[in-house]
Order: C-alpha cells, then structure tokens, then sequence
C-alpha cells in the first residue's frame, strides 16, 4: 500500500463550483499534514497546512481526520485559476522528510 | 528574495553521456533535497543534506547517481552514465532548521532531463 494515496482525476468543474478531494495515508506516525499545489510545468509550491481542528484560508478549507486516517481539501467557488494538481503530502514524527501523494489534477471550466 | 536557483532548466542528453544538475539553495536554509518527478512515480525524494552533510541517499535509484553538497550555496546531482529510464523532472527544494516542528520546503524550477 502506498504511503499516501490520492484519486488522480482530473476533476472537472464549472467555475463557481465546490469541489473536494481526499487523500489516505498509511502511516499512523504521521505528524504533519499539508496541501501543495503543482501547476503544470511548475514546481510545487505550498498551499496551505491541515491542522487536526481544520483549518480554513478564503475559498480553501482543510480538514484531518486522524482515526481514519484521511485529509480533505474543499475549494469553494473554484477559479480558473485553480485548474492545478494538489498534492497531498504529510511528515512523520522525528523525520525531516516529507511524503507526497501523486497528486489529483483539478481543471475549472469556464 | 531569490529562490531555490536550478541549472540547467532543460536537458537533453544521449544514452551514456554524463549529466550534472546544478542546485542553489535559499541562503540561511539547512536542508537540502533532491527529487525526481514522474508521471509514473510522481515526486520521489532521492537524497537529503543538513548543513551540506547527507543524511538518507536511501531514495538513489543506483550507482549511477551520485549527490555532492560542496558548501552551504551550492549541491550537485550526477549520473553517470544516463540512461533513457532517467528521463524526469529533477527538483531541488531547500528549507530552514527544524526547530519544534517542520518547515516549508521551497523548491526550484526542476531540471527537465530527456536522455535520448
């Protein structure tokens, strides 16, 4: 099993929609979450952190789940300008590394 | 602020020959990571350094590839020889210390690496 997992998409949607996307994780040590966002051709760069009580940033809003074991990122009235891939990435306790999923591509339609 | 400066942004070599990535880090960061990134794979740390000394190459797909952190502004990543199976994306990404918890990682335009 992959240590963090995400539906790859593409998710499609008109602007103005709201759109979720999860992500599994596999290692219960895990300590730190967050949201990347990858445009195509670019590097990733931070979105935002997913703190265990959720967390919101204007239309982004992040939510954890620890028993499940799952992480949410909810976009609400999306932009095209949010047409990227989100990478869902955590950190395990006492590592300085960080895990990422594959991504889940995200394209917003006018 | 500069970012995390790469060299060259694109690359495109023949089976066999030598390729060097060139890294940057943002000046004051501890930490130091390489990556590879494929459709396939997606994004895969290969190797790590804090304060320029590698902790976990355990990510280095083989021999062929090799990673030098001469001085605190500057890392290297080789293979040789290359093989078309390298063909990626290759990012560097920089962060500060660790204190209590984790910090950011910034990362640099990639290298795109074609190897014919």
């Amino acid at each position: 099993r992959k240590e963090v997992e995400q539906d790859p998409g593409p998710f499609n949607v008109p602007e103005g929609a709201t759109v979720a996307f999860n992500c599994t994780y596999s290692n219960s040590a895990s300590q730190s979450f967050f949201w990347y966002r990858q445009d195509c051709r670019k590097e990733p760069k931070l979105l935002m952190s997913v703190y265990s009580s959720g967390n919101e940033d204007g239309r982004f809003t992040a939510q954890l789940n620890r028993a499940s074991q799952y992480i949410s990122l909810l976009i609400r009235d999306s932009k095209l300008s949010d047409s990227a891939t989100y990478l869902c990435v955590v950190n395990r306790k006492g590592y300085s590394t960080l895990t990422f999923g594959k991504g889940t591509m995200l394209l917003v339609s006018p | 602020d500069a970012g995390v400066i790469q060299s060259p942004r694109h690359e495109v070599t023949e089976m066999g020959q030598e390729v060097t990535l060139r890294c940057k880090p943002i000046s004051g960061h501890d930490y130091l990571f390489w990556y590879r990134q494929t459709m396939m794979r997606g994004l895969e740390l290969l190797i790590y350094f804090n304060n320029n000394v590698p902790i976990d190459d355990s990510g280095m797909p083989e021999d062929r590839f090799s990673a030098k952190m001469p001085n605190a502004s500057f890392s290297t990543l080789k293979i040789q020889p290359s093989e078309p199976r390298d063909s990626a994306v290759y990012f560097c990404a920089s962060s500060p210390a660790r204190d209590r918890g984790y910090n950011e990682q910034f990362f640099g335009p990639g290298t795109r690496l074609t190897v014919l």
